[in-house]
């Protein structure tokens, strides 16, 4: 089975309020990533989680937060969610080594009014 | 930095015509350049890999060569079906685990 799962697929939220979206994996990849695509641009990578260890890209380290209670789950948060939060957020998960094929799951689509 | 670029947005295309799809990357570390295609309502999947520059990676008939020279990357096939309509992005990896995407284009074949 190598199906990535996101929930909730949409999400409607009202600005200023926290956001939570989730993924989870069964394939014991021991690392799992958020993007972010909008419309007519590349799928941006938010940050990573290598085991327990995050990586958050120097752009976005104050916007998003992530946890990882297990192996297979990982969430992405938003504190305070801004009208220029509406995209489309994408998990994937992949195994040990540079390089590696990365799964995704079908996305989840933010909107924030 | 490191990027991806990727000048066609749309293609269409009949079946069974020709398909070729360009992008041009930048890095200055020894790159992995794949292609992912994302169908309608899915995630993104990785259709080809290629580790080392002038090899040809294949898949699903398919073919993809990057040029060092030219920094260039790109995606042929030689007869396309409706089913191939998609997206398809050019991706860089530098060896870790995090990807640069391009921003993709949406290829459209018609019966």
């Amino acid at each position: 089975d190598t199906t990535v799962k996101q929930n909730p697929r949409y999400k409607l939220a009202r600005v200023g309020k926290p956001v939570n979206l989730i993924c989870s994996q069964t394939m014991n990849h021991d690392t799992m990533y958020w993007y972010q695509k909008k419309p007519n641009q590349a799928p941006k990578l938010l940050l990573f989680y290598y085991d327990k260890i995050l990586n958050r890209e120097a752009d976005t380290f104050e916007k998003f937060q992530s946890s990882r209670p297990n192996n297979s789950f990982c969430s992405l948060y938003i504190g305070s969610a801004g009208l220029e939060y509406s995209a489309m957020y994408l998990c994937a998960s992949s195994s040990p080594g540079g390089n590696a094929e990365q799964f995704f799951g079908p996305g989840t689509r933010l909107t924030v009014l | 930095g490191n990027s991806v670029t990727q000048m066609q947005g749309q293609v269409t295309l009949s079946e069974e015509e020709f398909l070729f799809i360009n992008c041009t990357y930048s890095t200055t570390g020894y790159p992995t350049l794949f292609w992912y295609v994302q169908y309608p309502g899915e995630g993104p999947q990785l259709l080809l890999k290629v580790t080392t520059a002038n090899n040809k990676g294949s898949s699903r008939g398919f073919e993809a060569t990057y040029d060092k020279g030219t920094t260039s990357f790109h995606l042929q096939k030689a007869s396309v079906q409706e089913s191939d309509s998609a997206v398809y992005y050019c991706v860089l990896g530098e060896g870790g685990r995090a990807l640069i995407f391009g921003t993709g284009t949406t290829v459209s074949v018609s019966p």
